[in-house]
Parts: structure tokens; C-alpha cells; sequence
């Protein structure tokens, strides 16, 4: 039972546009969630959270949105860049545990 | 954050011997995890780490095939026993703060059995 779900798992995006990666989740008891980036040969990094007590979170050109009633949460990267070429994986945990779900990655491709 | 050193790296091995990998925090961190990425997989809890006593392993994992030593607060090793092909993955130390911060990684170990 795949907790949460990374639906696309490659997207292509042209460098300046922006890149929205998408992630659906289907524990109604999850209130933190979390987004990694991962770079061959590097463990995943941690980029952006969003607590479900807010619908938005801003860190300079990553912003996360969640949907609480639609159990969806996205990232936005804007403008993109060539750098920004990873896998992206979001994650999700509950109040009270210490436990992640990861979903299975996005794998996004910059191109200049 | 934490700067977390995962050795080695690589490795390729036979099927049937073990591995052991080492994970050392530059701090003390409360809670140690590790992780299994399985390739074109996600990244899945293998056990939580314990300073001083048995490892919590997650449903599938036990501690005959994933022996795992936490003696202090910066340092882990989790050994992979008897393995074979299917254990071909990349293996990921992990450590937090408290609840509702972030995981922070180590670079992994990218294991092959042959």
C-alpha cells in the first residue's frame, strides 16, 4: 500500500520555465510533509517542509502548495535551472511518529 | 545540519558474505535511521538506530539479515548478512532533530551482490 504516491515519474522542462512536480498522499493523518532533492552518487537533500497548518511555503524559488482536501501537495521551482536536474522525492509523516513515507520520485531534466 | 560520513561508498560483493557500513555524525543526534533504495524504488525504513540497545526494525526487515550497532550518539553500523542479488541496492544513514524536522542523509552506499 503505497502511502504516497509520485504519479509522474519524469518530467522535462525548459530552463526559466517553471517546474511543477506533484505528489498525492491517502493517510489523512499526515500533517508534515517534506520535499528531497538526490543527485546520482549523493543521498537526497533536504529542500523545502510545509506543516498542514499552512496551504503554502516559500523559500526562494521553491514553494510548496498543499491541498489538505484533495490530499496533494506540489512543488514549484521557478525559474528552473539546469542545476536543478535530480530526483525529486516528497515525503509525509504524522504528528507523534518518527517515521517518513517516501513516495518514489520525480525525475525532473532542466534542459538549457 | 548534521554532516553525516557513510563508508563505503561502493562495494560489490558475492552472494553469501556480509557488509558492514559505517555511518558517523559529526554531532549527537538523538534519533538514527536506516534506509533502503532499491532501484527505481522509493526509499524505505529499514530500522531506527538505538544508542545502547536492539534496533526497531520495520515489517520485512529483521536483525538476523540486518544486524545493526548503535554504541553512542554519532556512530552506527548496519551490516547486510548473507546477502544476495536482491539485496543490490543503495543503503542511506539518516539522522533528525525533533519531531517535525527534517531527515538529513548520508551519501549512501551503493551496494551490488554478484
Amino acid at each position: 500500500d503505497q502511502q504516497v504516491k509520485q504519479n509522474s515519474p519524469s518530467l522535462s522542462v525548459q530552463e526559466g520555465r517553471i517546474s511543477i512536480l506533484n505528489c498525492d498522499y491517502t493517510n489523512s493523518m499526515f500533517d508534515y510533509f517534506l520535499w528531497y532533492k538526490k543527485y546520482p552518487a549523493e543521498g537526497p537533500t533536504f529542500l523545502i517542509s510545509i506543516s498542514s497548518i499552512k496551504d503554502k511555503n516559500e523559500d526562494g524559488r521553491f514553494t510548496v502548495f498543499l491541498n489538505k482536501s484533495a490530499k496533494h501537495l506540489s512543488l514549484h521551482i521557478v525559474p528552473s535551472q539546469p542545476g536543478d536536474s535530480a530526483v525529486y522525492f516528497c515525503a509525509a509523516s504524522d504528528l507523534g511518529t518518527y517515521k517518513y513515507i517516501f513516495g518514489t520520485g520525480t525525475r525532473l531534466k532542466v534542459l538549457a | 545540519s548534521a554532516v553525516i560520513s557513510q563508508k563505503p561508498s561502493r562495494d560489490i560483493c558475492q552472494r553469501g558474505t556480509s557488509l558492514t557500513i559505517q555511518c558517523q555524525v559529526d554531532s549527537q543526534v538523538t534519533m538514527m535511521f536506516w534506509y533502503r533504495q532499491q532501484p527505481g524504488q522509493s526509499l524505505t525504513l529499514i530500522a531506527t538506530a538505538n544508542q545502547g540497545s536492539e534496533a526497531t526494525y520495520e515489517s520485512g526487515f529483521v536483525i538476523d539479515k540486518f544486524p545493526i550497532s548503535r554504541p553512542n550518539l554519532t556512530f552506527s553500523t548496519l551490516t547486510v548478512s548473507n546477502m544476495s542479488p536482491e539485496d543490490s541496492s543503495i543503503y542511506l544513514c539518516s539522522v533528525r532533530g525533533n519531531y517535525n524536522s527534517p531527515l538529513h542523509f548520508g551519501n549512501g552506499t551503493r551496494l551490488t551482490v554478484t
